[in-house]
């Protein structure tokens, strides 16, 4: 039962350009989400986040986007830079976090 | 910064051997929180813990797995007789609250390897 989907297991993108990841969820109960990124044998780390009473939170070269009738959210990196290479997890609350597979983004020099 | 803290980094076990993973929250968060990473798949909630008792539960936290906040800076999780497919990466996070605006801080994970 895959309630947070991430339908891209990786991306590659040009340094400079920019970077979509896209998240699709189904549970309508959900009310927060979530970017983290995840470096090899770390953590997730905090990235970046949207409540369902918004469409947009933007910081830095990070936005999110959050469309809740498509139940689909999506961030934006731009410009991409090499060091922004990670696997990307979107993840949905409603208490604990529900997360998706992850996206592995490479940033090309 | 304050961070989330686990030791150990590794841990390399027997089946059916006892183990603890231990976690030190960052200070003056409330929640507490447990997931694990099988090789290859998602991150999966394990067991949420506030005020001393756990709040929410997966079904993978069965009758083997146990939290506890021993002191007012340790939370740790115990497997009681791991099995093969307990092998994960297991991070402990933590939150200054729930609900809206529930960002949770990660520790960097302990790798577990049941042999």
């Amino acid at each position: 039962d895959q309630q947070v989907k991430q339908n891209s297991p990786s991306l590659s993108v040009q340094e400079g350009r920019i970077s979509i990841l896209n998240c699709d969820y189904t549970n309508s109960m959900f009310d927060y989400f979530l970017w983290y990124k995840k470096y090899p044998a770390e953590g997730p780390t905090f990235l970046i986040s949207i409540s369902s009473i918004k469409d947009k939170n933007e910081d830095g070269r990070f936005t999110v986007f959050l469309n809740k009738s498509a139940k689909h959210l999506s961030l934006h990196i731009v410009p991409s830079q090499p060091g922004d290479s990670a696997v990307y997890f979107c993840a949905a609350s409603h208490g604990e976090l529900t997360f998706g597979k992850g996206t592995l983004l490479t940033v090309n020099p | 910064e304050p961070e989330v803290t686990q030791t150990p980094s590794h841990q390399v076990t027997q089946m059916g051997q006892e183990v603890i993973l231990r976690c030190v929250p960052i200070s003056n968060h409330l929640y507490f929180y447990w997931y694990r990473q099988i090789l290859g798949q998602k991150v999966e909630f394990l067991v949420s813990f506030y005020n001393n008792e756990i709040s929410e539960k997966s079904e993978i936290f069965d009758d083997q797995f146990s939290v506890e906040r021993p002191d007012g800076s340790n939370f740790t999780l115990k497997i009681r007789s791991t099995k093969l497919e307990d092998s994960a990466m297991y991070f402990c996070a933590s939150s200054g609250g729930t609900g809206l605006y529930n960002e949770q801080f990660f520790g960097p994970g302990t790798r577990l390897t049941v042999l």
